[in-house]
Protein backbone atom coordinates (compact mmCIF):
# COMPACT_ATOMS: atom_id res chain seq x y z
CA UNK A 1 0.00 0.00 0.00
CA UNK A 2 1.28 3.35 -1.07
CA UNK A 3 1.93 5.30 1.58
CA UNK A 4 3.49 8.98 2.08
CA UNK A 5 3.37 10.73 5.85
CA UNK A 6 4.26 14.16 6.13
CA UNK A 7 6.12 15.36 9.46
CA UNK A 8 7.97 18.61 10.75
CA UNK A 9 5.26 21.61 10.80
CA UNK A 10 4.16 23.85 13.09
CA UNK A 11 4.26 27.68 14.07
CA UNK A 12 7.20 29.46 12.79
CA UNK A 13 7.73 33.54 13.01
CA UNK A 14 8.30 35.38 10.19
CA UNK A 15 10.97 35.36 8.20
CA UNK A 16 12.19 31.73 10.14
CA UNK A 17 13.18 28.48 8.31
CA UNK A 18 11.37 25.03 8.96
CA UNK A 19 12.00 21.88 7.03
CA UNK A 20 9.33 19.18 6.39
CA UNK A 21 9.56 15.91 5.83
CA UNK A 22 7.88 13.29 3.49
CA UNK A 23 8.33 9.41 4.43
CA UNK A 24 7.08 7.14 1.51
CA UNK A 25 6.61 3.47 1.57
CA UNK A 26 4.85 1.29 -0.47
CA UNK A 27 5.92 2.23 -3.66
CA UNK A 28 9.81 2.38 -5.35
CA UNK A 29 10.18 5.75 -4.50
CA UNK A 30 13.56 6.47 -6.47
CA UNK A 31 11.58 5.55 -9.55
CA UNK A 32 9.03 8.61 -8.82
CA UNK A 33 8.52 12.24 -9.17
CA UNK A 34 8.07 13.80 -6.18
CA UNK A 35 6.31 16.90 -5.41
CA UNK A 36 5.16 19.85 -2.71
CA UNK A 37 1.33 21.25 -2.94
CA UNK A 38 0.01 23.41 -0.21
CA UNK A 39 -3.50 24.77 0.95
CA UNK A 40 -4.00 27.63 2.97
CA UNK A 41 -6.77 27.72 5.55
CA UNK A 42 -10.03 27.57 3.48
CA UNK A 43 -8.46 28.05 0.27
CA UNK A 44 -7.78 26.24 -2.86
CA UNK A 45 -4.61 24.42 -4.01
CA UNK A 46 -1.65 25.42 -4.67
CA UNK A 47 1.34 23.43 -6.44
CA UNK A 48 4.78 24.03 -4.75
CA UNK A 49 7.46 22.93 -5.80
CA UNK A 50 8.38 19.16 -7.62
CA UNK A 51 11.79 17.14 -8.06
CA UNK A 52 12.36 14.63 -10.89
CA UNK A 53 13.65 10.89 -10.09
CA UNK A 54 17.40 11.23 -8.54
CA UNK A 55 16.67 14.78 -8.17
CA UNK A 56 18.22 16.26 -10.78
CA UNK A 57 15.26 18.81 -11.60
CA UNK A 58 13.65 20.58 -9.36
CA UNK A 59 11.08 23.15 -10.25
CA UNK A 60 9.22 26.02 -8.29
CA UNK A 61 5.95 28.19 -8.13
CA UNK A 62 7.26 31.66 -8.38
CA UNK A 63 6.27 33.12 -4.91
CA UNK A 64 8.80 30.36 -3.34
CA UNK A 65 11.75 30.73 -5.17
CA UNK A 66 14.96 31.19 -3.88
CA UNK A 67 13.27 30.49 -0.42
CA UNK A 68 12.04 27.01 -0.78
CA UNK A 69 14.16 23.91 -1.62
CA UNK A 70 12.79 20.70 -2.36
CA UNK A 71 15.05 17.63 -2.42
CA UNK A 72 15.18 13.82 -1.47
CA UNK A 73 17.04 11.25 -0.25
CA UNK A 74 16.42 7.78 -2.05
CA UNK A 75 18.01 6.18 0.43
CA UNK A 76 15.81 6.56 3.08
CA UNK A 77 13.01 7.13 0.90
CA UNK A 78 11.99 10.81 1.58
CA UNK A 79 11.45 13.84 -0.06
CA UNK A 80 11.77 17.18 1.66
CA UNK A 81 11.00 20.82 1.95
CA UNK A 82 13.24 23.32 3.42
CA UNK A 83 11.68 26.76 3.43
CA UNK A 84 13.88 29.90 4.62
CA UNK A 85 12.25 33.33 4.83
CA UNK A 86 9.28 32.04 5.60
CA UNK A 87 6.15 34.70 5.37
CA UNK A 88 2.55 34.91 6.64
CA UNK A 89 1.16 34.43 3.16
CA UNK A 90 2.79 30.82 3.41
CA UNK A 91 1.10 29.47 6.20
CA UNK A 92 -1.21 26.36 4.83
CA UNK A 93 -1.28 22.53 5.13
CA UNK A 94 1.78 21.17 2.96
CA UNK A 95 0.92 17.73 1.02
CA UNK A 96 3.66 15.73 0.24
CA UNK A 97 2.45 13.98 -3.34
CA UNK A 98 3.63 11.13 -5.69
CA UNK A 99 4.15 11.97 -9.66
CA UNK A 100 2.68 9.22 -11.89
CA UNK A 101 3.22 9.54 -15.80
CA UNK A 102 -0.29 9.09 -17.43
CA UNK A 103 -1.13 9.57 -20.68
CA UNK A 104 1.86 11.14 -20.89
CA UNK A 105 2.06 13.36 -18.55
CA UNK A 106 2.65 13.73 -14.82
CA UNK A 107 -0.40 13.57 -12.57
CA UNK A 108 -0.29 13.08 -8.52
CA UNK A 109 -2.02 10.16 -7.71
CA UNK A 110 -1.02 9.69 -4.22
CA UNK A 111 -1.14 12.53 -1.48
CA UNK A 112 0.04 12.34 2.29
CA UNK A 113 -2.87 13.65 5.01
CA UNK A 114 -0.50 17.25 5.12
CA UNK A 115 1.24 18.93 7.62
CA UNK A 116 0.23 22.56 8.97
CA UNK A 117 2.80 24.96 9.17
CA UNK A 118 1.05 28.33 10.45
CA UNK A 119 3.80 31.64 9.90
CA UNK A 120 2.97 33.58 13.00
CA UNK A 121 4.52 36.16 15.37
CA UNK B 1 0.97 31.52 -17.03
CA UNK B 2 -1.90 29.18 -17.90
CA UNK B 3 -5.18 30.02 -15.74
CA UNK B 4 -8.19 28.35 -14.86
CA UNK B 5 -11.19 29.38 -14.12
CA UNK B 6 -14.13 27.07 -12.67
CA UNK B 7 -17.83 27.54 -12.57
CA UNK B 8 -19.61 27.40 -10.23
CA UNK B 9 -17.18 28.06 -7.15
CA UNK B 10 -20.30 26.61 -4.77
CA UNK B 11 -23.09 24.65 -5.72
CA UNK B 12 -25.79 23.57 -4.19
CA UNK B 13 -27.72 20.09 -5.03
CA UNK B 14 -30.03 16.97 -4.16
CA UNK B 15 -29.60 13.32 -4.16
CA UNK B 16 -29.57 11.98 -7.05
CA UNK B 17 -29.04 15.42 -9.30
CA UNK B 18 -27.10 15.28 -12.42
CA UNK B 19 -24.47 17.91 -11.77
CA UNK B 20 -21.74 19.73 -13.88
CA UNK B 21 -18.49 21.73 -13.12
CA UNK B 22 -16.77 23.58 -15.71
CA UNK B 23 -13.20 24.70 -16.09
CA UNK B 24 -11.90 27.14 -17.89
CA UNK B 25 -8.07 27.39 -19.30
CA UNK B 26 -6.98 30.90 -20.30
CA UNK B 27 -4.88 29.38 -23.43
CA UNK B 28 -4.97 25.63 -25.18
CA UNK B 29 -3.80 22.65 -23.04
CA UNK B 30 -4.92 19.80 -25.37
CA UNK B 31 -6.22 16.95 -23.03
CA UNK B 32 -3.56 17.68 -20.21
CA UNK B 33 -6.51 18.22 -17.54
CA UNK B 34 -7.06 16.68 -14.15
CA UNK B 35 -10.10 16.65 -11.74
CA UNK B 36 -9.29 16.12 -8.14
CA UNK B 37 -11.89 15.86 -5.13
CA UNK B 38 -11.73 16.95 -1.65
CA UNK B 39 -13.32 16.53 1.91
CA UNK B 40 -12.58 18.54 4.64
CA UNK B 41 -9.87 17.91 6.34
CA UNK B 42 -8.38 15.16 3.93
CA UNK B 43 -6.25 14.97 0.92
CA UNK B 44 -7.11 15.29 -2.33
CA UNK B 45 -8.13 12.49 -4.67
CA UNK B 46 -7.25 11.63 -8.44
CA UNK B 47 -10.64 11.24 -10.11
CA UNK B 48 -9.72 12.14 -14.00
CA UNK B 49 -6.72 12.49 -15.83
CA UNK B 50 -6.08 12.92 -19.69
CA UNK B 51 -9.47 15.40 -19.36
CA UNK B 52 -11.89 12.18 -19.20
CA UNK B 53 -9.67 9.08 -17.92
CA UNK B 54 -11.29 7.68 -15.16
CA UNK B 55 -9.04 6.54 -12.25
CA UNK B 56 -9.48 2.88 -11.12
CA UNK B 57 -11.98 2.72 -7.95
CA UNK B 58 -13.59 5.77 -9.40
CA UNK B 59 -17.68 5.41 -9.96
CA UNK B 60 -18.87 5.62 -13.22
CA UNK B 61 -21.10 8.21 -12.22
CA UNK B 62 -18.15 10.53 -12.56
CA UNK B 63 -17.17 11.61 -16.43
CA UNK B 64 -15.25 14.25 -18.02
CA UNK B 65 -14.87 16.10 -21.15
CA UNK B 66 -13.63 18.53 -23.07
CA UNK B 67 -10.25 19.65 -24.54
CA UNK B 68 -8.27 22.89 -25.29
CA UNK B 69 -9.82 25.51 -23.18
CA UNK B 70 -12.99 24.66 -21.95
CA UNK B 71 -13.81 21.45 -19.80
CA UNK B 72 -16.24 19.69 -17.81
CA UNK B 73 -16.84 17.13 -14.50
CA UNK B 74 -19.73 15.51 -14.32
CA UNK B 75 -21.63 13.49 -11.84
CA UNK B 76 -24.88 11.74 -13.15
CA UNK B 77 -26.32 11.19 -9.86
CA UNK B 78 -25.39 12.84 -7.07
CA UNK B 79 -24.46 10.21 -3.99
CA UNK B 80 -23.93 11.38 -0.33
CA UNK B 81 -20.32 10.96 -0.62
CA UNK B 82 -19.90 12.85 -3.12
CA UNK B 83 -20.36 16.01 -1.34
CA UNK B 84 -16.89 17.71 -1.24
CA UNK B 85 -14.77 20.34 -3.31
CA UNK B 86 -13.57 19.63 -6.61
CA UNK B 87 -10.85 20.80 -8.60
CA UNK B 88 -9.79 20.88 -11.52
CA UNK B 89 -5.41 21.09 -12.67
CA UNK B 90 -3.62 22.02 -16.34
CA UNK B 91 -0.61 19.88 -17.21
CA UNK B 92 -0.12 21.82 -20.60
CA UNK B 93 2.72 23.82 -19.06
CA UNK B 94 4.51 20.57 -17.39
CA UNK B 95 6.51 21.08 -15.55
CA UNK B 96 4.64 23.55 -13.87
CA UNK B 97 1.12 22.90 -12.48
CA UNK B 98 -1.50 24.80 -11.53
CA UNK B 99 -5.35 24.22 -9.97
CA UNK B 100 -8.38 26.09 -10.56
CA UNK B 101 -9.62 28.26 -7.47
CA UNK B 102 -12.52 24.85 -6.67
CA UNK B 103 -16.25 24.56 -6.59
CA UNK B 104 -17.86 23.29 -3.18
CA UNK B 105 -20.71 20.76 -3.60
CA UNK B 106 -23.04 21.31 -0.78
CA UNK B 107 -26.26 19.48 -0.01
CA UNK B 108 -29.64 21.27 -1.01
Amino acid sequence: EVQLVESGGGLVQPGGSLRLSCAASGFSFSTYWMAWVRQAPGKGLEWVASIKEAGSETYYVDSVKGRFTIFRDDAKNSLYLQMNSLRAEDTAVYFCARGTWLQSKLYFDYWGQGTLVPVSS
Amino acid sequence: DIQLTQSPSFLSASVGDRVTITCRASQDISNYLAWYQQKPGKAPNLLICAASILQSGVPSRFSGSGSGTEFALTISSLQPEDFATYYCQQLGAYPLWTFGQGTKVEIK
